[in-house]
Formats: structure tokens, sequence, C-alpha cells
């Protein structure tokens, strides 16, 4: 398996713009877990899935940020609008099963700028 | 909710065992604690994880004393290639109120 695919790699924008981020977890996986990571806060747990439905977001940080997972092999994480103050590091995890603290396999994260 | 806290850092010599230690004096009956490691423009790697007592495979080590109110990985004989951040993770996802806290994160710094 090829792992967790988080695209793209790097995302530049401007303030005002609609960011979408795109992750494809590991098949089989049945938790999908999206992370924000900054230097002032850490790891920040956003949102996460089971079996595609969203079962917590209370780590959104405000209504310009939804999520999605129409299939069990692909989720989006969109801001609209962006602002800098989310810049950061988004990453994306799956893991197998057993409430999700089995074994969480990350992706190599998105770095978004927004100027 | 478990707060965590860890050593902002640590830094060792090649050779050495290495004892990071976290804290979560709120750590839920249901929680596990789970620690990963994470290098540069990476995302987190498992390296363990234990609920209570100890837990160690080809790794690292993972001890939790009887209370769980901390936890202490153990790096036997560190490497040039172990310098990384390590997290602890403690949290679990039963029940409604389910959520998962990464800590701070303590930036090992291994040197010959």
């Amino acid at each position: 398996d090829a792992g967790v695919i988080q695209s793209p790699r790097h995302e530049v924008t401007e303030m005002g713009q609609e960011v979408t981020l795109r992750c494809k977890p590991i098949s089989g996986h049945d938790y999908l877990f999206w992370y924000r990571q900054t230097m002032m806060r850490g790891l920040e747990l956003l949102i996460y899935f089971n079996n595609n439905v969203p079962i917590d977001d209370s780590g959104m940080p405000e209504d310009r940020f939804s999520a999605k997972m129409p299939n069990a092999s692909f989720s989006t994480l969109k801001i609209q609008p962006s602002e800098p103050r989310d810049s950061a590091v988004y990453f994306c995890a799956s893991s197998l099963d057993r409430r999700g603290t089995d074994t969480q396999y990350f992706g190599p994260g998105t770095r978004l700028t927004v100027l | 909710l478990a707060k965590t806290t860890q050593p902002i850092s640590m830094d060792s010599y090649e050779g050495q065992e290495v004892n990071i230690t976290c804290s979560h004096n709120n750590i839920a009956t249901n929680d596990y604690i789970t620690w990963y490691q994470q290098f540069p423009s990476q995302g987190p790697r498992f390296i363990i994880q234990g609920y209570k007592t100890k837990v160690t495979n080809e790794v690292a080590s993972l001890f939790i004393p009887a209370d769980r109110k901390s936890s202490t990985l153990s790096l036997p004989r560190v490497s040039l290639s172990d310098t990384a951040v390590y997290y602890c993770l403690v949290g679990d996802l039963t029940g409604t109120a389910s959520k998962l806290t990464f800590g701070t994160g303590t930036r090992l710094q291994v040197t010959l």
C-alpha cells in the first residue's frame, strides 16, 4: 500500500480564496483524521470520521472550515474564505479500527501558506 | 479532556538511553497512551502504545505507573537518526465526549 496520500503537498494562496486539501486513506482503514500543526499550537485534531461519517468536529476552528468524506477512499478539508492565520501544515491520518486508538498512519502533510 | 505536558527539548549523546516523560493528570479510564515520532517535513510515525504497566517493542519501551497520570518513553542506545520530535497522545474515541490530545512534543537532539 502507498500509505496515506495527500495533495497538494504545498499550497500558496491569497487571503479570501477557497482552499481544498485532499486525502486518500489507506485502503481498509475505518477512521480518518484531519490535523493541523503550527509552531504555536502544535498538533491539533480538527475532525475525524468513522466509516465515512463525521464523528467529532469540535476541533474545527470556525465555520470557514468544512470537511467531507464522500466515500471510503477520499476526504477533503475546505477552507473558505482562507485567512493568513490558517497558514499551517495540515495532516491527514487513518487507522484501522478499534475506536481509532490503533496506530494512526499519517500522510506527508500539506503546507498551506495564505498571503 | 486529558491535557498533556512534555519537556520542550532534550539532548543526548549517541549510545545513551533516553527517557521522555509525559504528564497527563486528567487521563480518563478509557484513554490509551500512544507515542509518535516526527521528523522535519514528515507526518508523525507511531512508536508504541500502552494502557498500563510496561510495554516493549523492537524500538522502545513505555512505562506507565499504576495511577496512569504520566508515562515514560524509553529509547535504548539512541543514534543520530533518533533526532526528532516525540509526541505523546492520550485519548479514546468511544463515547460522545471522546477526544485525542497530542502533547506539545519533545525535541530530542542526539549528538556524537
